[in-house]
């Protein structure tokens, strides 16, 4: 069965250094692959999504992500983070199986420091 | 602006209640969903349905029931809650074709405490 794993429940940096957020996925065959934020208190949002066209992806909020095959990893990445980017992220797989529902990963949780 | 609105943000019930939580969306969506959110879990799947009348059990469907049967709507239903049930709760849509797309539309969760 098709899985994605999140290394790393949490992750601090300091305002204006790099966030890496890593995300590996289970697949023979290339997924869609996607990252979604969730700022307190409030529901998920799309952050950008991998769907074959580019392996490099570019969000919103400076956030980017480049799919790799050979590692099968779709890690996420920012160069300077701001106080606003503190949330939970998630990275999620479209499954192998028609008709089911995309596959999340357990969260990082983004700390930004000052 | 697109809108998926969950009627409650903040629920406590008591051991044995029947709760229902409910989910609109104002996008003509076909697919709605609906995930229950614990640190450290992440989100698990509950029920999903493709449409209307129509429900797929996702991982975790014991204890939970759901009903769909306007198109916007998608109801969860906790028949006799748990303790072991309070979490939140996020609901969300997409249109059809969920590989085509994979875009989930999610409401702002209702956090339910069962005491």
């Amino acid at each position: 069965a098709q899985s994605v794993t999140q290394l790393g429940s949490h992750v601090s940096v300091s305002e204006g250094a790099l966030v890496l957020l890593r995300c590996n996925y289970s697949s023979s065959v290339p997924p869609y692959l996607f990252w979604y934020v969730q700022y307190p208190n409030q529901g998920l949002q799309l952050l950008l999504k991998y769907t074959s066209a580019a392996t490099l992806v570019k969000g919103i909020n400076g956030f980017e992500a480049e799919f790799k095959k050979s590692e099968t990893s779709f890690h996420l990445t920012k160069p300077s983070a701001h106080m606003s980017d503190a949330a939970e992220y998630f990275c999620a797989v479209t499954p192998n199986q028609a008709g089911t529902a995309l596959i999340f990963g357990k969260g990082t949780t983004l700390s930004v420091s000052s | 602006d697109v809108k998926v609105t969950q009627s409650s943000r903040y629920l406590v019930k008591r051991t044995g209640e029947k709760v229902f939580l409910e989910c609109v969306q104002d996008m003509d969506h076909e697919n709605m969903f609906w995930y229950r959110q614990d640190p450290g879990l992440g989100l698990r799947l509950i029920y999903f349905s493709y449409d209307v009348k129509m429900k797929e059990k996702g991982d975790i469907p014991e204890g939970y029931s759901v009903s769909r049967e306007k198109k916007e709507r998608f109801s969860l239903i906790l028949e006799s809650a748990s303790t072991n049930q309070t979490s939140m709760y996020l609901c969300a849509s997409s249109r059809a074709g969920l590989v085509n797309t994979g875009e989930l539309f999610f409401g702002e969760g209702s956090r339910l405490t069962v005491l």
